[in-house]
């Protein structure tokens, strides 16, 4: 099993529509999540990080479910400019640990 | 800020030769990671180093694969010699602590 999962999609949603991905991961000791964005041929970057109560920016909204060991990532009014590879990062599970573990991403298409 | 700067941004070479890949991190960011990323196993971390020593690099592939930071605003990825399967794009990636990570625009490798 992998350390951190991802459903691939592709998810194919309209303009205006909310969708949401799911991120599981397999160490519960996990202290930090992170979800990224990366566009076609460019390299990861940091969305947002995602906080144990869940936090918002704008249309994003992250949230971390401790017991299933999820976190998931929903958009509002869905943007063409959405369109990426949505990427969850978790973090190990030592105080130390410097490194993240990343998805193999989520791909969404955001069509008119 | 520059963000961090990988070079070159591609790179041909023939199956046994000598690859280096060249990386300058945010100036002050203690932390720094090597990736690499192919479409069927996603992003794998290589190594990673904090405050110039390295850290953790059981994910270095073999033997072939070499990773050293002389300084704080410099680290090499060695490939020697370099195979087909190296094929892939080779993203540095800095941090400040244990935050979220900044990705260099990485280099694609590409091994005949």
């Amino acid at each position: 099993r992998k350390e951190v999962e991802q459903d691939p999609g592709p998810f194919n949603v309209p303009e205006g529509a909310t969708v949401a991905f799911n991120c599981t991961y397999s160490n519960s000791a996990s202290q930090s999540f992170f979800w990224y964005r990366q566009d076609c041929r460019k390299e990861p970057k940091l969305l947002m990080s995602v906080y144990s109560s869940g936090n918002e920016d704008g249309r994003f909204t992250a949230q971390l479910n401790r017991a299933s060991q999820y976190i998931s990532l929903l958009i509002r009014d869905s943007k063409l400019s959405d369109s990426a590879t949505y990427l969850c990062a978790v973090r190990g599970g030592s105080s130390n640990t410097g490194k993240l573990i990343f998805g193999q991403g989520t791909t969404l298409q955001v069509k008119p | 800020d520059a963000g961090v700067i990988q070079s070159p941004r591609h790179e041909v070479t023939e199956m046994g030769q000598e690859v280096t890949l060249r990386c300058k991190p945010i100036s002050g960011h203690d932390y720094l990671f090597w990736y690499r990323q192919t479409m069927m196993r996603g992003l794998e971390l290589l190594i990673y180093f904090n405050n110039n020593v390295p850290i953790d690099d059981s994910g270095m592939p073999e033997d072939r694969f070499s990773a050293k930071m002389p300084n704080a605003s410099f680290s090499t990825l060695k490939i020697q010699p370099s195979e087909p399967r190296d094929s892939a794009v080779y993203f540095c990636a800095s941090s400040l602590h244990l935050g979220g990570y900044t990705f260099g625009s990485g280099t694609r490798l590409t091994v005949v």
